[in-house]
């Protein structure tokens, strides 16, 4: 069945330092993917929704500088947090809609980030 | 506001069954999902419900009331492997999930 991926899986960087986070789907096309973050003890927060060939569309209270979305292509999508700090040591979740079917949401694996 | 609600926190016995239930005020409905999250882990899909009534997998079952903006996870059989959060999540008219905060399940032998 199809799949989304998510690179690397875990990450522990430096306080001011940038980390890239990828997201793809293998074997279907998504023009939208959805970035999430998960807060201890809490439900996952929709950050953005990655648009391919235009700009992120970004939730409210959500920094556009500091957490930058670039949908390259039809299966990549990528989230970079900018100066990176211990507060954004989280657990960062993407997905995509399934092919031809919005209400069916693929979502990757997660990868977890450790800014020390 | 969009708003989705859910117990906190649960517990049962293994063997026995329990139901997690969910209510929702959404901007538009487009469907409910429940999913399954353990610890460290990216929520696992169980259910989607658009219509009303009860779908039935396996040992699990998601029932739907749109009228009522209310649905349920009942989990049947229950094993130790279910201790879980499971997560309920509406679509909105923008083709969007509203989360819940999830309902820990805590599974006792």
């Amino acid at each position: 069945g199809a799949v989304v991926s998510q690179h690397p899986s875990r990450v522990i960087c430096k306080s001011g330092t940038s980390v890239k986070i990828e997201c793809r789907s293998l074997d279907f096309q998504a023009t939208t993917m959805f970035w999430y973050r998960q807060f201890p003890k809490k439900s996952l927060m929709l950050m953005a929704t990655s648009n391919e060939g235009s700009k992120a569309t970004y939730e409210q209270g959500v920094e556009k500088d500091k957490f930058l979305i670039n949908h390259a292509s039809l299966t990549l999508s990528t989230l970079t947090v900018t100066s990176a700090h211990p507060e954004d040591s989280s657990f960062y979740i993407c997905s995509a809609p399934a092919p031809g079917d919005l209400y069916e949401q693929y979502f990757g694996p997660g990868t977890r980030l450790t800014v020390t | 506001g969009q708003n989705i609600d859910q117990p906190t926190e649960m517990t049962a016995t293994e063997g026995a069954i329990v139901q997690i239930n969910c209510t929702y005020q959404t901007s538009g409905f487009n469907g409910l999902f429940w999913y399954q999250q353990h610890a460290g882990e990216a929520p696992t899909f169980l259910s989607y419900n658009v219509l009303d009534g009860l779908e039935e997998k396996g040992r699990f079952s998601s029932f739907l009331s749109r009228s009522k903006g209310y649905s349920y996870l009942l989990l049947k059989e229950l094993q130790m492997k279910d201790s879980a959060s499971y997560l309920c999540a509406v679509v909105d008219s923008n083709y969007q999930l509203i989360w819940g905060a999830g309902t820990k399940l805590i599974i006792k032998p």
